[in-house]
C-alpha cells in the first residue's frame, strides 16, 4: 500500500517570500500522479498543482512549483512571492495510473497528514 | 456550472440514529468518492464507485453504505451513527483516470455525533 508522510505539520512565511513545503511517499510503483491541494478555512479542497511520475520536468502553476525527485520519492511544493490567499492547509495527494493496483480502488487518493501554511503581512 | 454539491454543510446527530449525507455532480463523471477527514490522517478513502451500480470499498467503509443508482448522485449512509464518525465528510468525482482528470471535490459536510 502506498503511504504518504508530510513532516511538517505548520509552516509560516513572511507575505512575499518564499516557503517550501515537504512531502514523501512510498510505493513500489513505477507510474503515479502527484497531487498538491489546498483546503482554506472555507473548507474547499482546491487543486493547486500535479505531476505526473514519467515526466522528468518540475510542474510548474504561475507562483507554485514542485521539486520532484522520484528515486528520493520526494515531491515538495514550492510557494513563491507567498501573499495572504495561500494561507490554508495544504496536503499532498498520490493516486496511481494503473486502474487495478492491488485490488484498491480505481483512482484512490492517498492523502498526507497536511501541513497548516500561515502567511505573515 | 453546479459542479459538485453536498448537503447539508452540517449535521448534528445522536448515536444510534441513522443519516444520510448526499452528494449530487452535474458533470456525468464516472467516479464518484466519498472521504472523512480527521485531524492527524489528511483525507482517507470511505467508499468509490466506478459507474452507477458500481461500488466498492475504500480504506475505512465500517459502519457505512453506499449506493449509486443513478450516475448523479452518491449518497453515503451511516446506518447507526457512532461518537467516532465525526468527521467531514467529503464527496469527489472524476472523468477518468489521467493527471488530466482530477478528483473535484464537494464542500464537505461537518458532521458532529453526540
Amino acid at each position: 500500500a502506498q503511504t504518504v508522510t508530510q513532516s511538517q505539520p505548520e509552516m509560516s512565511v513572511q507575505e512575499a517570500e518564499t516557503v517550501t513545503l515537504s512531502c514523501t511517499y512510498d510505493t513500489s510503483e513505477s507510474d503515479y500522479y502527484l497531487f498538491w491541494y489546498k483546503q482554506p478555512p472555507s473548507r474547499q479542497m482546491i487543486l493547486v498543482i500535479r505531476q505526473e511520475a514519467y515526466k522528468q520536468q518540475n510542474a510548474t502553476e504561475n507562483r507554485f512549483s514542485v521539486n520532484f525527485q522520484k528515486a528520493a520519492k520526494s515531491f515538495s511544493l514550492k510557494i513563491s512571492d507567498s501573499q495572504l490567499g495561500d494561507a490554508a492547509m495544504y496536503f499532498c495527494a498520490y493516486r496511481s495510473a494503473f486502474l487495478f493496483s492491488g485490488g484498491t480502488s480505481y483512482g484512490k487518493l492517498t492523502f498526507g497528514q497536511g501541513t497548516i501554511l500561515t502567511v505573515h503581512p | 456550472d453546479a459542479g459538485i454539491t453536498q448537503s447539508p454543510r452540517y449535521k448534528i446527530t445522536e448515536t444510534g440514529r441513522q443519516v444520510t449525507l448526499m452528494c449530487h455532480q452535474t458533470w456525468s463523471h464516472s467516479y464518484m468518492f466519498w472521504y472523512r477527514q480527521d485531524l492527524g490522517h489528511g483525507l482517507r478513502l470511505i467508499y468509490y464507485s466506478a459507474a452507477a451500480d458500481i461500488t466498492d470499498k475504500g480504506e475505512v467503509p465500517d459502519g457505512y453504505v453506499v449506493s449509486r443508482s443513478k450516475t448523479e448522485n452518491f449518497p453515503l449512509t451511516l446506518e447507526s451513527a457512532t461518537r467516532s464518525q465525526t468527521s467531514v465528510y467529503f464527496c469527489a468525482s472524476s472523468l477518468g483516470q489521467g493527471a488530466n482528470q482530477p478528483q473535484h471535490f464537494g464542500d464537505g459536510t461537518r458532521l458532529s455525533i453526540l
